[in-house]
């Protein structure tokens, strides 16, 4: 079956402009992540959904990060006047449900390269 | 805040060669540990799942252990072979929040 999608594959973008990464998860999977890696750093949780909701957002680097998810599938994430230190590859995951013991598989999309300019 | 930590950093071998790294993590409050292998210009893909102590995961000439007493799990890889390579990613399940918090990883180069 489809994995994970998303959208662009790669972003270039001058500073101060807003950008919209996309997420197709997998159909049927509940809880949906994002995550970020910049340059020669790890991978960095940024924000999950259980359905659309959101329980914690305080992974978000700033304000001008948001994210949102409709339907139970699709979910944005928007950077607004974006920042050069925004540039990074930017991770989307789904599992088929969000546990607090977490044996789910998180299963990763290809990622989206944004640089900004 | 949760530091796992991923060593060696890089690792060059030859085909056929077999090789192991380490992933530590805090071991209070474990809940689970992931283990992924990420290629170039792919998507990172998931090798194991691993929650109990004395756990072990084997997937073809992929292995691992854990040991969440003493904070770490290792990652076997027998008779490397080229396409072996990539970078290995452990991340430890952080119960607040919800998050995988991972390692820098491990780079992994197997040469012909």
């Amino acid at each position: 079956g489809a994995g994970v999608s998303q959208s662009p594959s790669n972003k270039v973008t001058e500073k101060g402009k807003d950008v919209e990464l996309r997420c197709d998860p997998i159909s049927g999977h509940t809880a949906l992540y994002w995550y970020r890696q910049s340059l020669g750093q790890g991978l960095e949780f940024l924000i999950y959904f259980q359905g659309n909701s959101a329980p914690d957002k305080s992974g978000l680097p700033s304000d001008r990060f948001s994210a949102e998810r409709t339907g139970g599938s699709v979910s944005t994430l928007t950077i607004q006047r974006t920042q050069q230190e925004d540039s990074a590859v930017y991770l989307c995951a789904s599992s088929l449900r969000f546990t607090t013991s977490s044996r789910e598989t998180q299963y990763f999309g290809p990622g989206t390269r944004l640089l900004v300019l | 805040i949760l530091n796992v930590e991923q060593s060696p950093q890089s690792l060059h071998v030859q085909e056929g060669d077999s090789t192991n790294f380490t992933c530590s993590f805090p071991s209070s409050n474990f809940y689970a540990l992931h283990w992924y292998r990420w290629e170039t210009a792919k998507s990172p893909e998931a090798l194991f799942v691993m929650t109990l102590n004395g756990d072990e995961k084997k997937k073809g000439r992929i292995s691992a252990t854990l040991n969440t007493k003493e904070g770490y799990s290792y990652l076997y890889i027998k008779g490397s072979q080229p396409e072996d390579s990539a970078t290995y990613l452990c991340a430890l399940f952080y119960n607040q929040g919800g998050k995988l918090i991972f390692g820098q990883g491990t780079e992994l180069s197997v040469k012909p």
